[in-house]
């Protein structure tokens, strides 16, 4: 059973494309995130759900939006996209302040 | 201010000897959080310690444990008896905030990328 599920884990698509990635956790928890790590591995904040309700917004392109249909549930759509948004893309949830369980990642590749 | 550092981009040690990778980390909060993750070449991050700053002891998970002097700001990382399937790229993460708050985001340092050699 896969805790925090994201998929796809690799999307290739062309620049100006809109594209989605969906995750799911199983844990009941109550947080959502969306972290992006860059080609130096470094992993940044971008998104935070909790119940539903949007709690951090970090300083991302209006291009990107997050949506939670359920706190089951925070999907990333990304609009317009362009090279630079190549990366790779966590999700992660956490109930507890001890608690941070991160999917597979996401490869996104812009060409 | 970098709120992680990890001042060791790659480390290297010899199979079933101990390692430790540092990480200081920088906040001003009380209650806070400290977590270390590793990153295979696979790509996932697994979870594998975690230490609150109200916790008096060390935390341990198995061949993890965690070096925290609070004084000194450090989480440090502690492998014992390293094993191949170790080589990976470590993070040190920070959550900080309220105790009990699940809102805090994690902070996390650049990495080290630990090679284990038979």
């Amino acid at each position: 059973d896969t805790a925090v599920s994201q998929t796809p884990k690799y999307l290739v698509t062309q620049m100006g494309n809109d594209k989605s990635i969906k995750c799911e956790q199983n844990l009941g928890h109550d947080t959502m995130y969306w972290y992006k790590q860059d080609s130096k591995k470094f992993l940044k904040i971008m998104f935070s759900y909790n119940n539903k309700e949007l709690i951090i917004n970090e300083t991302v392109p209006n291009r990107f939006s997050p949506k939670s249909p359920d706190k089951a549930h925070l999907n990333l759509h990304i609009n317009s996209l362009e090279l630079g948004d190549s990366a790779v893309y966590f999700c992660a949830s956490s109930r507890g302040v001890a608690e941070a369980f991160f999917g597979q990642g996401t490869r996104l590749t812009v060409v | 201010a970098q709120k992680i550092t990890q001042t060791q981009p790659g480390m290297f040690v010899q199979e079933k000897e101990a390692v430790t990778l540092d990480c200081t980390y920088d906040t001003s909060d009380q209650s806070y959080g400290l977590f270390w993750y590793k990153q295979p070449s696979s790509g996932e991050m697994i979870f594998l310690i975690y230490q609150g700053s109200y916790d008096e002891q060390n935390a341990t998970e198995g061949r993890y444990s965690l070096n925290f002097q609070k004084a000194r700001k450090s989480a440090n990382l502690v492998i014992s008896a390293s094993q191949l399937g170790d080589s990976a790229m470590y993070f040190c993460a920070m959550r900080e905030g309220r105790r009990g708050s699940t809102l805090g985001r994690l902070y996390f340092g650049r990495g080290t990328q630990l090679t284990v050699w038979p």
